[in-house]
């Protein structure tokens, strides 16, 4: 059974810094291409970003509203994908959510976390 | 704004047919294929339709898909009460991921 574990969310300050983790099994972690997906409150989904598996370079792609202050990374040795989160805003206060990305004619989600909930606020 | 428009809201009847629209551009919609996603209040997104119109497994036939140029159709039969929830589309531009703005299922 396939299963993604977020963990890391908390209150923090604006201008502060936070880790999350996703934690997968039951699948082949190091071949999946994982994102992140974020749903602030009463809000739509957004998505953040993915990173690709070893066979691509472990390349990372982003959207507009995180680049240059989110990173992805995974450890396959752990099976776990991480996002840091630097310069965090209030407007970045959602629920952070970690899926696998499949292939068939293009991308899609075929599994998600249950989430994991960052607030930023002073 | 999303990349992708979704009515806000759509509501029917128990047992009626209800479709949800998923409208974008020749750059999205037009030139890939969309997946769509059912989230119940409070939990995480569940992937429904994928490349347009094909169920994961577990998904039951009531869900369709449907794309015709620059919009995609999520059409629901049968609709129970147990269908109220939320909708997204999506889909993959060649760069970056998009979803719609979501769709509101009332089942009355």
């Amino acid at each position: 059974e396939v299963q993604l574990v977020e963990s890391g969310g908390g209150l923090v300050q604006p201008g502060g810094s936070l880790k999350l983790s996703c934690a997968a099994s039951g699948f082949t972690f190091s071949g999946a291409a994982m994102n992140w997906v974020r749903q602030a409150p009463g809000k739509g989904l957004e998505w953040i970003g993915r990173i690709r598996s070893d066979l691509h370079n472990y390349a990372t792609t982003y959207g507009a509203s995180v680049r240059g202050r989110f990173t992805i990374s995974r450890d396959d040795a752990m099976n776990t994908a991480f996002l840091q989160m630097n310069s965090l805003k209030t407007e970045d206060s959602a629920m952070y959510y970690c899926t696998r990305a499949s292939y068939s004619n293009t991308w899609f989600f075929d599994y998600w976390g249950q989430g994991t909930l960052v607030t930023v606020s002073s | 704004q999303s990349a992708l428009t979704q009515p806000p809201s759509t509501s029917a009847a128990p047992g009626q047919r209800v479709t949800i629209s998923c409208s974008g551009t020749s750059s999205s919609i037009g030139n890939t294929f969309v997946s769509w996603y059912q989230q119940f209040p409070g939990a995480a997104p569940k992937l429904l339709i994928y490349d347009n119109y094909k169920r994961p497994s577990g998904i039951p036939d009531r869900f369709s898909g449907s794309k015709s140029g620059t919009s995609a159709t999520l059409g629901i039969t049968g609709l129970q009460t147990g269908d109220e929830a939320d909708y997204y589309c999506g889909s993959w531009d060649g760069s970056t991921w998009v979803f719609g703005g979501g769709t509101r299922l009332t089942v009355l």
